[in-house]
């Protein structure tokens, strides 16, 4: 089964600051990846997303992530952290079922919570 | 254009109560749904799937079921709490066969049993 690392729990920038998100994945073939945002008492929502292509993709809000298949990584990066930032942050893995029936799901990271100093 | 509606936002409930969480989706037909839970420090977990009407999966066995009434709604339920239902739970959807489209999550329900 297809599997989510996402190694820090938590991770604490300054304002300004670059920042860089880490996510593994393990799966033996390319899947679709997806990083979604959290902020407190929200709902998620997608940031960017890579199933084909360009390796570099460009989100909202100025992340973008790199798609390195021999590192089976699709780490988040942005050059200027906001203090909106802060948020949680979760990567994510999807696979098309076999089933016929059109449905696929997602397997989750288990996050990482962006920490920004003013 | 498609939009994700969960209520209520809040809901503090005794143990041993019934619940009842609600999720419609609007601008799209058929699509996939889904109710997750999210605990402190423990990630998003699936707890059931539909991708039609009256078709549930069931991924973790517990204290909670759910039912797809009509096309475009799911609602999560339970006839006795337990504490540890207490969570933040979040629905979502997704377009059939569409597995690069990801899924669009609505604004959560945060469940206190008390």
């Amino acid at each position: 089964a297809q599997s989510v690392t996402q190694p820090d729990i938590h991770i604490t920038v300054s304002e300004g600051a670059s920042l860089e998100l880490r996510c593994n994945y393990s799966y033996g073939a390319t899947p679709y990846l997806f990083w979604y945002v959290q902020s407190p008492g929200q709902g998620l929502q997608l940031l960017l997303k890579y199933f084909s292509g360009d390796t570099l993709v460009q989100g909202i809000k100025g992340f973008e992530a790199e798609f390195k298949r021999s590192q089976s990584s699709f780490n988040l990066r942005k050059p200027s952290v906001h203090w909106s930032d802060a948020a949680e942050y979760f990567c994510a893995v999807g696979l098309k079922e076999n089933s016929g029936a059109g449905s696929y799901q997602l397997t989750f990271g288990k996050g990482t919570k962006l920490s920004v100093i003013p | 254009s498609q939009t994700i509606h969960q209520w209520p936002a809040t809901l503090v409930q005794p143990v041993g109560s019934p619940l009842s969480l609600e999720c419609t989706v609007e601008g799209t037909s058929n699509p996939n749904l889904y109710w997750y839970r999210q605990a402190a420090g423990r990630g998003l977990q699936l707890l059931f799937y539909s991708v039609g009407i009256g078709q549930i999966s069931s991924e973790v066995p517990q204290n909670l079921s759910a039912s797809r009434p009509q096309d475009r709604q799911f609602i999560l339920s339970s006839k006795k709490l337990l504490l540890s239902d207490s969570g933040f739970y979040l629905c979502a959807w997704s377009p059939k066969g569409y597995s690069n489209y990801g899924y669009t999550f609505g604004s959560g329900t945060r469940l206190t049993v008390v």
